[in-house]
């Protein structure tokens, strides 16, 4: 069975601009989360998605946003760039179920923000 | 809200010997999972190994083991017969029961040493 996919693997974007990135879930995973990791914060969750609807939210500013599609690919978006937005950002996808919390994560998607 | 403490952000061990990482968090559930992940200079997340906070047991996974301690909030994870390729960064993470995001822990890197 195909990990969790994540694309771009890298990016480089200049203050001010937006960034679009992708993740694509373990076949019959229907949770996807994810996190942002840096050196300063370490993991912190940004939200989560299960059959496309927004169903946690981390502390972040309104300029973080996502979204899950019915294939349950999920995208996240970020406008309006800070330096501070570099980062490495993790998707992890998951079973979801009542008695099971076991999360899978992609190779990651690091953004550099100049 | 939960927490998780890794006191040891660095440590060392010899090849073929056995090293134990601590970690605790703070919780006032009763009924949570707890992680540990793996993560090598190829970023990519790994499950080492999970407990279950309603099991007695410690949980074990080939070369790795966790000592649970449950009134303690403590959760270590001891690697035996380390090797060249255990060297990583390790996370302990928290999930309360149910779908909640993970929590994780600012990290111990682990060097093994040939």
């Amino acid at each position: 069975k195909a990990g969790v996919t994540q694309t771009p693997r890298y990016l480089i974007k200049t203050r001010g601009q937006q960034v679009t990135l992708s993740c694509s879930p373990i076949s019959g995973h229907r949770s996807v989360s994810w996190y942002q990791q840096t050196p300063g914060q370490g993991l912190q969750f940004l939200f989560e998605y299960f059959s496309e609807t927004q169903r946690n939210k981390g502390n972040f500013p309104g300029r973080f946003s996502g979204r899950q599609f019915s294939n349950s690919r999920s995208e996240m978006n970020v406008s309006t760039l800070e330096l501070g937005d570099s980062a490495l950002y993790l998707c992890a996808s998951s079973l979801a179920g009542r008695t099971t919390y076991e999360q899978y994560f992609g190779p990651g998607t690091r953004l550099t923000v100049t | 809200a939960q927490t998780v403490t890794q006191s040891q952000p660095e440590m060392s061990v010899q090849e073929a010997e056995t090293v134990t990482l601590s970690c605790t968090y703070d919780t006032s559930e009763s009924d949570y999972y707890l992680f540990w992940y793996k993560q090598p200079p190829s970023r990519q997340m790994i499950l080492v190994i999970r407990q279950e906070a309603y099991k007695q047991q410690n949980a074990t996974e080939n070369r790795f083991s966790v000592n649970f301690q449950k009134a303690a909030k403590s959760f270590s994870l001891k690697i035996s017969d380390s090797q060249l390729g255990d060297a990583a960064m390790y996370f302990c993470a928290f999930s309360q029961s149910g779908n909640t995001p993970l929590v994780f822990g600012k990290g111990t890197r682990l060097s093994v040493i040939a």
